[in-house]
């Protein structure tokens, strides 16, 4: 009955490595997303998944940034080439279905030096 | 272009007072509005939500009200307590296609001193 689970929970990143970030949704939530919140700011768009299809990507600030659910479950976010602008904490959230409220996990905080 | 602002950065209250938490919103498409509150290295957590078909929606010890006239949302909080300190975001989403892709404030420090 757990809530939504990231992992790891802190990655620190030396600029131009490739990080991959995970989310467990909550079991049988249909849609995924994936949020990027700087320090002091609010919660910024990435993506959006509804099961293993990804419906919006609007939100990634760059070719760099990747998201997938391939199973409609688990997803992963990849940065490759990390900047140090990527510096920030990531959080995936996910909802039963379409309408109902975002549960967010604790996110992970990720730091490019 | 259109986002969700606060009005008051950081809130001081006494415990047992009554806390309102202000917001103003510009994207008049936005359909759908929700509270966060947001503890230190912890994900945002959900308080309450409400639809702009309603202007009123009561939770436990929470309200929320929404005037559309004025694009303003507001989270009332009764008897406040120290565990409500934390960071508080609302949020806004126009729905449709862009069901999911809320747009945050940047939030409003509340600090309840026992």
């Amino acid at each position: 009955g757990a809530g939504v689970s990231q992992s790891p929970r802190y990655k620190v990143a030396k600029r131009g490595q490739d990080v991959a970030l995970r989310c467990d949704p909550i079991s049988g939530h249909v849609s995924l997303f994936w949020y990027q919140q700087a320090l002091g700011q609010g919660p910024e768009f990435l993506t959006y998944f509804q099961n293993e299809a990804q419906l919006d990507k609007s939100g990634l600030p760059s070719d760099r940034f990747f998201a997938e659910r391939p199973e409609g479950s688990v997803s992963t976010l990849k940065i490759q080439r990390t900047q140090q602008e990527d510096s920030a904490v990531y959080l995936c959230a996910s909802s039963r279905q379409r309408g109902s409220p975002l549960h967010f996990g604790n996110g992970t905080r990720l730091t490019v030096t | 272009g259109e986002s969700v602002g606060l009005h008051l950065p950081t809130l001081s209250v006494q415990e047992g007072d009554n806390s309102i938490i202000n917001c103003a919103y510009s994207n008049s498409a936005s359909d759908y509005f929700i509270w966060y509150k947001q503890e230190s290295g912890k994900g945002p957590q959900f308080i309450i939500d409400i639809r702009s078909n309603m202007d009123k929606r009561q939770g436990q010890r929470v309200t929320v009200l929404l005037n559309k006239t004025v694009k303003h949302l507001s989270l009332q909080i009764a008897a406040t307590q120290p565990g409500d300190s934390a960071v508080y975001f609302c949020a806004e989403n126009a729905g449709g296609t862009s069901y999911g892709k809320l747009t945050f404030g940047q939030g409003t420090i509340l600090t309840v001193h026992p």
